[in-house]
């Protein structure tokens, strides 16, 4: 079946521009979290969502992030005035209900700010 | 809140020897351990976990111990292949809760 899907795959921005990056979990899965990876890093946890709720939004770098979810499905993750170590890949991933569940990743968006 | 450490960032085997990557964690209320392997370009993909009731877990080639206690679990690879040759991540959390990764161990088989 169709797994975790995120778009763009690429994206080059100029600082100071908003970027959307869009996240179409397995249909059925709860649980949505977005983590960033930097070059030779690993996995920094951004956000969780349960459902449309977002029980932890501790991972936010800064205020120009924020993240929603609508109707339990797709989630978009906004970076306003992008700035150069925005630069990573950022990882969408879902589970079928949290917890003990396993992720299942995205192939993720890799974004570039020049 | 948890953190998770791990180690080596870097290990190269001999194709056919044993691999093994070691993690601690921080926060005794974590329950849920899983591993997962990143290949280039691609997400990453879990191949193993193990819940805090069990102090072992076997599948084929691959085998994850977990020491309460101590609060370290460790990743071990046996009769190690080409296509074993990826990123490893491991990670702790608690049920319904974040899942924390360690910053990954870049895993190289040497023919």
């Amino acid at each position: 079946g169709a797994g975790v899907s995120q778009s763009p795959s690429n994206k080059v921005t100029e600082k100071g521009k908003d970027v959307e990056l869009r996240c179409d979990p397995i249909s059925g899965h709860t649980a949505l979290y977005w983590y960033r990876q930097s070059l030779g890093q690993g996995l920094e946890f951004l956000i969780y969502f349960q459902g449309n709720s977002a029980p932890d939004k501790s991972g936010l770098p800064s205020d120009r992030f924020s993240a929603e979810r609508t109707g339990g499905s797709v989630s978009t993750l906004t970076i306003q005035r992008t700035q150069q170590e925005d630069s990573a890949v950022y990882l969408c991933a879902s589970s079928l209900q949290g917890g003990y569940s396993p992720l299942h990743f995205g192939n993720g968006t890799r974004l570039t700010v020049t | 809140g948890e953190n998770v450490e791990q180690h080596p960032s870097t290990l190269s085997v001999q194709e056919g020897d044993s691999a093994v990557i070691k993690c601690t964690y921080s926060d005794s209320a974590s329950n849920y351990f899983p591993w997962y392997k990143q290949e280039l370009g691609k997400g990453p993909q879990l191949i193993i976990d193990i819940r805090s009731n069990v102090g072992e877990k076997k599948d084929q080639r691959i085998a994850v111990t977990l020491n309460k206690t101590a609060k370290h679990f460790s990743l071990h690879i046996t009769e190690t292949q080409p296509e074993d040759s990826a990123v490893y991540f491991c990670a702790a959390s608690k049920v319904n809760d974040k899942i924390i990764f360690g910053k990954g161990t870049r895993l190289h088989i040497l023919p």
